[in-house]
């Protein structure tokens, strides 16, 4: 069956970056996206960016542009997240999501998230 | 802010209808991209509920449904159950600002 798996948490200090991985199996990995959403405690989903897991292209929210980068190892059927110059306000469960295809932008597969901690 | 305005909650008893809507602009519901909702139970990871503003994967009581009206959205959940407490989210695609996906603030649901 589908599944995705993430790697374990982290905890950093501010200024540092942090790279979480999502392994997928169970389909085809070049025939959908990897969105990354996030979540801080308490608070609403936030849209990070997605890679088109075949071609490679990515997009990223303007929030987190400059600061962002996702790519992915086909061969290892894995995403990654790459986030960089973290604050406090990182702090959050970091999700992995596929998407329905390379092309439609909805998510039909979740991670379990990986928690992300930023303090001194 | 979020680009897609929810309620921040909406409550029902048991057996009753209740909707929970979902307002964009004209760069996303307006332009006429798919509005999607996902309902996260207490604790848990997100988890699509309905796509293409009134599909739903297999598995999802027909009891949840989505419509689509100019620049907004609803989801409905008829026939409330305890188990139907959650945060629900809905989730489209906006042109501006070079393009992204964008989700609401999210609605808690609270079956009393």
């Amino acid at each position: 069956q589908v599944q995705i798996v993430q790697s374990g948490a982290e905890v950093k200090k501010p200024g540092a970056s942090v790279k979480v991985s999502c392994k997928a199996s169970g389909y085809t990995f070049t025939a959908h996206a990897i969105h990354w959403v996030r979540q801080a405690p308490g608070q609403r989903l936030e849209w990070m960016g997605w890679i088109n897991a075949g071609t490679g292209n990515t997009k990223y929210s303007q929030m987190f542009q400059g600061r962002v980068t996702i790519t992915r190892d086909t061969s290892a059927y894995t995403a990654y997240l790459e986030l960089s110059s973290l604050r406090s306000e990182d702090t959050a469960v970091y999700y992995c999501a596929r998407g329905r295809s390379n092309y439609q932008f909805y998510m039909d597969v979740w991670g379990k998230g990986t928690t992300v901690a930023v303090y001194s | 802010q979020s680009v897609l305005t929810q309620p921040p909650s909406v409550s029902g008893a048991p057996g009753q209808r209740v909707t929970i809507s979902c307002t964009g602009s004209s760069s996303n519901i307006g332009a006429g991209y798919d509005v999607h909702w996902y309902q996260q139970l207490p604790g848990t990871v997100p988890k699509l509920l309905i796509y293409g503003n009134n599909n739903r994967p297999s598995g999802v009581p027909d009891r949840f449904s989505g419509s689509m009206s100019g620049t907004s959205a609803s989801l409905a959940i008829t026939g409330l159950q305890v188990e139907d407490e959650a945060d629900y989210y809905c989730q489209s695609y906006d042109s501006s600002l070079s393009g992204s996906v964008v989700f609401g603030g999210g609605t808690k649901l609270t079956v009393l």
